[in-house]
């Protein structure tokens, strides 16, 4: 089974801190996404990753950056936290294609809910 | 018009009933289309997964795609308490897994 690991499940942290959301991948996926998700708005992407030390900008990359090292870990900086960044973040992986034939899509991890005070 | 529209709801259901779930879409290039199953407090997990049109089962999950009508659906047979979750649709128009567009969701509560 693939697995998605986020480093932690509940953060707390006070407005102008520095945050880290570390992310896992098991299956040697070449892609990694950070998304978050706020009632209403569903789930909006942040930025991805399409190979080791590539970025690509998502919907709403403001605010954040990232860092990919390995292939395995993406992770996610909120430079200066501000509460309008309180979310639940999901990251997520796939290989590089879909498939007409498998399930080879995208794999969530268990989110991180972050707030923001 | 956005790409993808789910509705919300939320939609209850007395145990054993038959669910239906949709989403329209205004890009006629989606070929992928999924449905991911998400807990509360939990990521999305992949439920169904088809490619272009036509009707794939599981068990007491039948994912149906119309492009035609731009309009996708999942059923739920038999639906049990264990399947109150917010189901979001996602699809893509090109092989690269970069591309997916996700509905908002729709909550579903089933009482026992």
């Amino acid at each position: 089974d693939v697995k998605v690991t986020q480093s932690s499940r509940y953060l707390v942290k006070r407005t102008g801190e520095k945050v880290f959301l570390e992310c896992v991948q098991d299956m040697d996926h070449e892609n990694m996404f950070w998304y978050r998700q706020d009632p209403g708005l569903g789930l909006r992407l942040i930025y991805f990753s399409y190979d080791v030390k590539m970025k690509e900008k998502g919907d709403i990359p403001e605010g954040y950056s990232v860092s990919r090292e390995k292939k395995e870990r993406f992770s996610l900086i909120l430079e200066s936290a501000s509460t309008n960044q309180t979310s639940m973040y999901l990251c997520a992986s796939s290989s590089p294609f879909l498939a007409v034939s498998s399930t080879d899509t995208q794999y969530f991890g268990p989110g991180t809910r972050l707030t923001v005070l | 018009q956005k790409e993808v529209e789910q509705d919300p709801g939320p939609l209850s259901v007395p145990e054993g009933a038959i669910v239906s779930l949709n989403c329209t879409y205004s890009n006629s290039a989606f070929q992928y289309f999924m449905w991911y199953r998400q807990y509360s407090r939990k990521g999305p997990e992949l439920l169904m997964y088809t490619y272009s049109s036509g009707n794939k089962e599981d068990g007491r999950f039948t994912a149906q795609v119309d492009k035609s009508s731009k309009y996708i659906s999942l059923f739920i047979r038999d639906s049990q308490p264990s399947d109150s979750a917010t189901y979001l649709c996602a699809m893509s128009a090109i092989q690269a897994g970069t591309a997916l567009i996700f509905g908002k969701g729709t909550t579903l509560s089933v009482s026992s």
